[in-house]
């Protein structure tokens, strides 16, 4: 069973675009929300995360949207760039418990 | 962000032998470690989770006999792939949760290591 659900599954999008990748999840229990992005042959990196308590994290173009009672949460990534093109994976995990769970993740192409 | 390393980035081996895969935590202690399988454009495939000092916990369908797992130290765990056979070819990738503060919680992963057997 999925635990977060992630689409989609591939974006292409022009450069100085907004990229937005949604996520949602069932169990309430969560409360941590990361976002994780990989280039081809490197390990995922921890990029921005949420908690709960706040509708909304930006940290320079990119930007969580959080969504408590619809249990969904999005990436955004603004002013989209070339070097930006990777697969971005959202995650979930409970504050005492010990797993994270992944979305399947969203191979991102931005073109120039 | 904390680092985690790694070692080694690639490895190509012989079927039938073994492969000892390192991963460290350099700048925070980690009581869990997790330990992923990723084929080429999939996602992340959870395989195992270790904790210090206690015997790793393997996911359904993975053999505990052929991917040992050894997680030392708070800032050392390390997977072996015995007998390797082509099959067991692919990415592996550590990751590891800080326990203690400025990254508490946290999940930070390594940079992988693809394991070519032939």
């Amino acid at each position: 069973q999925q635990q977060v659900k992630q689409s989609p599954q591939s974006l292409i999008v022009q450069k100085g675009g907004i990229s937005i990748i949604n996520c949602a999840y069932e169990n309430t229990a969560f409360d941590y929300f990361p976002w994780y992005q990989q280039f081809p042959g490197k390990g995922p990196a921890l990029l921005i995360a949420i908690r709960p308590d706040v509708s909304e994290k930006k940290e320079g173009r990119f930007t969580i949207s959080f969504n408590k009672s619809a249990k969904q949460f999005s990436l955004h990534i603004m002013d989209s760039q070339p070097g930006d093109s990777a697969t971005y994976f959202c995650a979930a995990s409970y504050n005492t418990g010990n797993q994270f769970y992944f979305g399947t993740g969203t191979s991102l192409t931005v073109i120039p | 962000g904390a680092v985690v390393s790694q070692h080694p980035s690639w490895v190509i081996c012989k079927s039938g032998t073994s492969v000892k895969i390192e991963c460290r935590s350099l700048d925070f202690q980690a009581t869990t470690m997790f330990w992923y399988r990723q084929f080429p454009k999939q996602s992340l495939m959870l395989m195992a989770t270790s904790n210090e000092g206690s015997k790793a916990t393997y996911e359904q369908g993975v053999e505990k006999d052929k991917f040992l797992i050894n997680h030392a130290s708070l800032t050392l765990s390390t997977l072996t792939v015995t007998s390797a056979h082509p099959e067991d070819s692919s990415f592996y990738i550590c990751s590891a949760r800080a326990a203690d503060s400025p990254f508490y919680e946290k999940l930070f992963f390594g940079s992988g290591t693809q394991l070519s057997v032939l």
